[in-house]
């Protein structure tokens, strides 16, 4: 199943260094989610496009830049990062998020992000 | 508030043998919906399951089954002949819109499922 793609799949960088996540969804879904994934923390949202359209900034610090391009293509540009931004950082689709039925989120692979 | 609890920090079972991972939730809308994903080594989550709070027919696909309480707010996953394939993190999500959640994904802090041969 490779509904949801993530690259690169594992990133070391210093803090002075600036890297780009990709997504890409290939289900035709209209909604894309950043979340972090924390050692021994619950899943956290970073960030919501529902149609293009950023819909939610869970108070994300300014060193993580989100960019949606189109419905298929999401992604993350960090910059000056901390060593406690090491983590998983996963990608989500989903059909509409105003479909509040039926929307189920897919996810990627996620990508493994160490801050040096 | 919203909140889901997953009170098993991790499980460890032999092959065959069969186990429940436990989910309790809370929340104070009327229409829910509720999720299971599994995330393997390989760091996906994968879905599992979704379940609406209208519909509390339990379900069984395979060796899974989902157990719905809503008298006492519990969505528990069942695994029958456990397998080692098995071995993941299971996570238990809750969609509501009560309190300016907007109809963002809730997680519990999973359950860490280990199968032994």
């Amino acid at each position: 199943e490779t509904g949801v793609t993530q690259t690169p799949r594992h990133l070391v960088m210093g803090m002075t260094n600036k890297k780009s996540l990709k997504c890409e969804q290939h289900l035709g879904h209209n909604a894309m989610y950043w979340y972090k994934q924390s050692a021994k923390k619950p899943l956290e949202l970073m960030f919501v496009y529902n149609f293009k359209e950023q819909t939610e900034n869970n108070s994300v610090p300014s060193r993580f830049s989100p960019e949606c391009p189109n419905s298929s293509h999401l992604f993350l540009h960090l910059h000056t990062l901390q060593p406690e931004d090491s983590a998983l950082y996963l990608c989500a689709s989903s059909q509409d998020r105003r479909a509040t039925s039926t929307d189920t989120q897919y996810f990627g692979p996620g990508t493994r992000l160490t801050v040096l | 508030a919203q909140k889901v609890t997953q009170a098993q920090t991790e499980i460890s079972v032999v092959e065959k043998e069969d186990v429940t991972l436990d989910c309790v939730y809370e929340t104070r809308d009327t229409t829910y919906y509720l999720f299971w994903y599994k995330q393997p080594p390989s760091g996906e989550l994968v879905f599992l399951i979704r379940r609406n709070s209208f519909d509390e027919q339990n379900e069984i696909s395979g060796r899974y089954s989902w157990n719905f309480q809503k008298s006492t707010s519990s969505f528990n996953f069942t695994i029958t002949a456990s397998q080692v394939v098995d071995s993941a993190v299971y996570f238990c999500a809750l969609k509501g819109y009560y309190g300016g959640s907007q109809g963002n994904l809730i997680f519990g802090k999973g359950t860490k499922l280990s199968v032994k041969p």
